[in-house]
């Protein structure tokens, strides 16, 4: 079955530099790689998502890029926002339809 | 849509006790997952429904665990009798799958075994 690995497991920056989380999975079937974000006490919250038929996707101050050969997904947060600090993970969708595949997970802290 | 909807919030029980957890999906959605999420293993996969049906049960960790979906509205997930390693937060949540995969979550509920 798909297995999706996630680094660094936690992170600091300060506000206003850039963050990256890479992802790598184990099913080249993949199509679908969503991030999540997840603050304090709450349930994981789609921030962007990426399908296989695309290299890159942006959303504002979110990115992400997709590398099918590497097998590798990357998440870009410019300019960092106090508010930005949460975990955020990465998953994947493997070919058996819906069952959608999470990374360990990235604390991310944005320091004024 | 009030969104993915579990209850309760928090649960604490004793070793021994069988444990009910409960979720509403977002109505329409087709899929519906039971996740568990821990410090040392993060979120874990446990079952995951298409269309009230269980489809793929290999992370619920043991037999002590089980879950229904009686209707498309509804579903629990139950732990008999619990033990303290099965604290953990547990999370529904629900898409309509295929194309459109966006996973809504829910709250969560956060069990303690003691």
């Amino acid at each position: 079955g798909e297995n999706v690995e996630q680094h660094p497991s936690t992170l600091s920056v300060q506000e206003g530099d850039s963050a990256v989380i890479k992802c790598t999975y184990s099913d080249s079937a993949s199509n679908y790689f969503p991030w999540y974000k997840q603050e304090l006490g709450k349930g994981p919250q789609l921030i962007i998502d990426i399908r296989s038929n695309v290299g890159e996707k942006k959303d504002q101050r979110i990115a992400v890029t997709l590398n099918k050969t590497a097998k590798h997904f990357s998440l870009h947060i410019t300019e960092t926002q106090p508010e930005d600090s949460a975990v955020y993970f990465c998953a994947a969708i493997g070919n058996q339809g819906g069952k959608l595949i999470f990374g360990q997970g990235t604390e991310l802290s944005v320091k004024p | 849509d009030a969104g993915v909807i579990q209850s309760p919030r928090h649960e604490v029980t004793e070793m021994g006790q069988e444990v009910t957890l409960r979720c509403k999906p977002i109505s329409g959605h087709d899929y519906l997952f039971w996740y568990r999420q821990t410090m040392m293993r993060g979120l874990e996969l446990l079952i995951y429904f298409n269309n009230n049906v269980p489809i793929d049960d290999s992370g619920m960790p043991e037999d002590r665990f089980s879950a229904k979906m009686p209707n498309a509205s509804f579903s629990t997930l139950k732990i008999q009798p619990s033990e303290p390693r099965d604290s953990a937060v547990y999370f529904c949540a629900s898409s309509l799958g295929g194309s459109n995969t966006e996973a809504f979550f829910g709250q969560g509920t956060r069990l303690t075994v003691v």
